[in-house]
């Protein structure tokens, strides 16, 4: 499974939108993006996942980018319980959803 | 419908014993997968059941066990404890076909 490349850390203010980047240069055609959060040493908790169109859902949007290099977690208005680490993973199409290999992931703070 | 299940949430025990940790699966999940987390080392993948059968393993020690029932619940053992094993241990499960993986809220193994 390709790599992924996060930054460390990021802020961001309340109610504003967090945009958190994630770089996968090596990915191939049948693997998808991946993202989770985990909140303060509780379980990850899925966000969202796609594979090279973007995606939407209730808790965020996924932009990949065409050459799907690299891929941003969109959160549209950041509330502080979104403070959280953010998994960028990608996962190979046939299918090992069930071996996941987290990096070191970002650290967003949402700030008041 | 019923999240991840993980009990006991937190256990303490001394080391050389051994301990047992229980994961349920969401319905209809036929893969479990165990993670360990540290804060040194991150998030690592341990194993995973599908069907009863190991599916995939990481790279521990012979000391980290795990099977699946047929009702698809899982268990996993820790031999002759080591104060190195104590960890969030984070259990997560999918329908097993490259499906999403969603984990539960994990327990807390201290070793004294």
């Amino acid at each position: 499974d390709a790599k992924t490349t996060q930054p460390t850390s990021m802020d961001c203010a309340e109610g504003r939108a967090a945009n958190l980047p994630c770089n996968h240069s090596t990915i191939s055609g049948n693997e998808y993006v991946y993202w989770y959060r985990q909140i303060h040493s509780q379980g990850p908790q899925y966000i969202i996942h796609g594979l090279k169109n973007n995606e939407t859902n209730e808790m965020a949007s996924l932009i990949i980018t065409e050459d799907r290099k690299s891929s941003t977690l969109i959160l549209p208005h950041a509330t502080l319980r979104d403070t959280a680490v953010y998994y960028c993973i990608v996962v190979h199409g046939s299918g090992n959803t069930g071996k996941l290999i987290f990096g070191q992931g970002t650290t967003l703070q949402v700030k008041p | 419908k019923a999240g991840v299940t993980q009990t006991p949430r937190y256990l303490i025990k001394t080391r050389g014993q051994q301990v047992t940790l229980s994961c349920s699966p969401i319905s209809g999940h036929r893969s479990v997968s165990w993670y360990q987390q540290t804060p040194g080392q991150g998030l690592q993948f341990l194993f995973e059941y599908f069907s009863e059968t190991q599916r995939n393993k990481g790279n521990f020690p012979g000391r980290f066990s795990g099977r699946q029932f047929s009702n698809s619940r899982s268990e996993m053992n820790v031999s002759t404890l080591e104060l190195g094993d104590s960890a969030l241990y984070l259990c997560a499960s999918s329908l097993g076909d490259s499906s999403t993986a969603f984990f539960g809220q994990g327990t807390r193994l201290t070793v004294v």
